[in-house]
């Protein structure tokens, strides 16, 4: 069973839609969640952590996780082209970061 | 902000030769990470590298094969040794407190 698992893609929305990511992991013992974007050819970004049930949004993007069923998700509110990228979801219970294979988001203008 | 600096940021080398890729962080962090992307795969930790010990290193990867230097706080090498086709992939050098990722290394082997 892998780490972490994400939704597979691609993901294709239409542009000011919302663009929707999910994540599930296998420890419980996992403290710390990510979500970073990557453009083609490029290092991976981060765009949002998260470390306690609930939501946290930063300007288009709402980060929610729930712990007790293990799942971790991305919402991309009126999504742009730019917004187009693989994104991963990494989760952590110590120091060191388990990467989901990521989900590939297009955004069609 | 902070900033961590990777080179080469790309290279290709023939096979049974040895790369060495550098990492520099603008500031002293504890530590350092290296990870490698395969084409189209997500990223797999390599080792972790902390100053003044051996790197810790991840099931299926081998000192042998991934040396790490770490001489000081803000420094770490990797170095891709005895190289193949299958080493191809990109290398990313990470630092805990931020979370963040260098440019990255385009290895291609030939």
């Amino acid at each position: 069973q892998k780490e972490v698992e994400q939704n597979s893609g691609p993901l294709s929305v239409p542009e000011g839609a919302i663009a929707s990511l999910n994540c599930t992991y296998s420890d419980r013992g996992s403290q710390s969640f990510f979500w970073y974007r990557q453009y083609s050819g490029k290092s991976p970004e981060l765009i949002m952590s998260i470390y306690s049930n609930g939501d946290k949004e930063d300007g288009r993007f709402t980060a929610q996780l729930n712990k007790a069923s293990q799942y971790v998700s991305l919402l991309i509110r009126d999504s742009q082209p730019s917004d187009s990228a693989t994104y991963l979801c990494a989760v952590s219970n110590d120091y060191k970061l388990s990467f989901g294979a990521g989900t590939t988001v297009t955004v069609r203008a | 902000s902070a900033v961590i600096s990777q080179k080469p940021s790309r290279d290709i080398c023939q096979r049974g030769t040895s790369l060495t890729i550098q990492c520099q962080v603008d500031s002293q962090v504890t530590m350092m990470f290296w990870y490698r992307q395969q084409p189209g795969q997500s990223l797999t930790l390599i080792a972790t590298a902390n100053q003044g010990s051996e790197a810790t290193y991840e099931s299926g990867f081998v000192i042998d094969k991934f040396p790490i230097s770490r001489p000081n706080l803000t420094f770490s090498t990797l170095t891709v040794s005895n190289m193949s086709p299958e080493d191809s992939s990109i290398y990313l050098c990470s630092v805990e407190e931020r979370r963040t990722f260098g440019s990255g290394t385009r290895l291609t082997v030939v």
